[in-house]
């Protein structure tokens, strides 16, 4: 079976500080990992993801998140972040690469002024 | 606009009566998906087509619950003597399908249910 955890539920961040949001998963096979930014009254978008290859993966928006096997995790970072950022942020993986993905709880960012 | 799209974005509606919903994905996308989100939770996989044919249903899809794609192209959710349980927010994703390369699913805005 597959999960993914994300611990935080909400991380409230000063304008232009650094921010960090975990995720954490558990699979037997391959895995397929991604970030979703879900903003007020919209749909899921696709923020980055981790296929293969390097295991540093960034965004056009400054995100950026590294897949770390031993740790099984696949945290979010950015350097400095703007109001903008402000949403929901999902994690998710699919084992195996059959698109049956498995979403974490999410982490609700909000940047504060 | 040539995202995936979702109709109604809201209904409410009374306990015990059928709702359907409608996506229409991304025109040369075969494969489509429904997941169920409830607050504070992330998007629940409930069912998926490949074309016309539904290959996966999920446990959390009960018998009330009927999905369909008829002709490969829009898709249909019923839901059929609603319970408060039910209210949600219901999205629908699309992708191209295939393990190589990978295609990602992208996602509509979500009809948001509920029932009172």
């Amino acid at each position: 079976a597959q999960s993914v955890t994300q611990l935080d539920s909400q991380v409230p961040v000063f304008e232009e500080a650094p921010v960090e949001l975990r995720c954490n998963y558990s699979s037997s096979v391959s895995v397929y990992l991604f970030w979703y930014v879900q903003y007020p009254n919209q749909g899921l978008q696709l923020l980055l993801k981790y296929l293969s290859g390097s295991t540093l993966v960034e965004s056009i928006n400054g995100f950026e998140a590294e897949f770390n096997k031993s740790q099984t995790s696949f945290h979010l970072r950015k350097p400095s972040v703007h109001i903008s950022d402000t949403a929901e942020y999902f994690c998710a993986l699919d084992s195996g690469g059959y698109q049956k993905v498995t979403f974490g709880t999410g982490t609700k960012l909000q940047v504060i002024p | 606009d040539t995202g995936v799209s979702q109709d109604p974005r809201h209904k409410i509606t009374k306990r015990g009566q059928n709702v359907t919903f409608r996506c229409d994905p991304i025109s040369e996308h075969n494969r489509l998906y429904w997941y169920r989100q409830t607050l504070g939770q992330g998007p629940e996989f409930l069912t998926y087509f490949q074309n016309e044919a539904q290959l996966e249903k999920s446990r959390l899809l009960s018998d009330r619950f009927s999905a369909e794609r008829p002709k490969g192209s829009f898709s249909t959710l019923e839901i059929q003597r609603t319970e408060q349980g039910d209210s949600a927010m219901y999205l629908c994703a699309s992708s191209l399908g295939g393990r190589t390369p990978y295609n990602e699913q992208f996602f509509g805005p979500g009809t948001r249910l509920t029932v009172l």
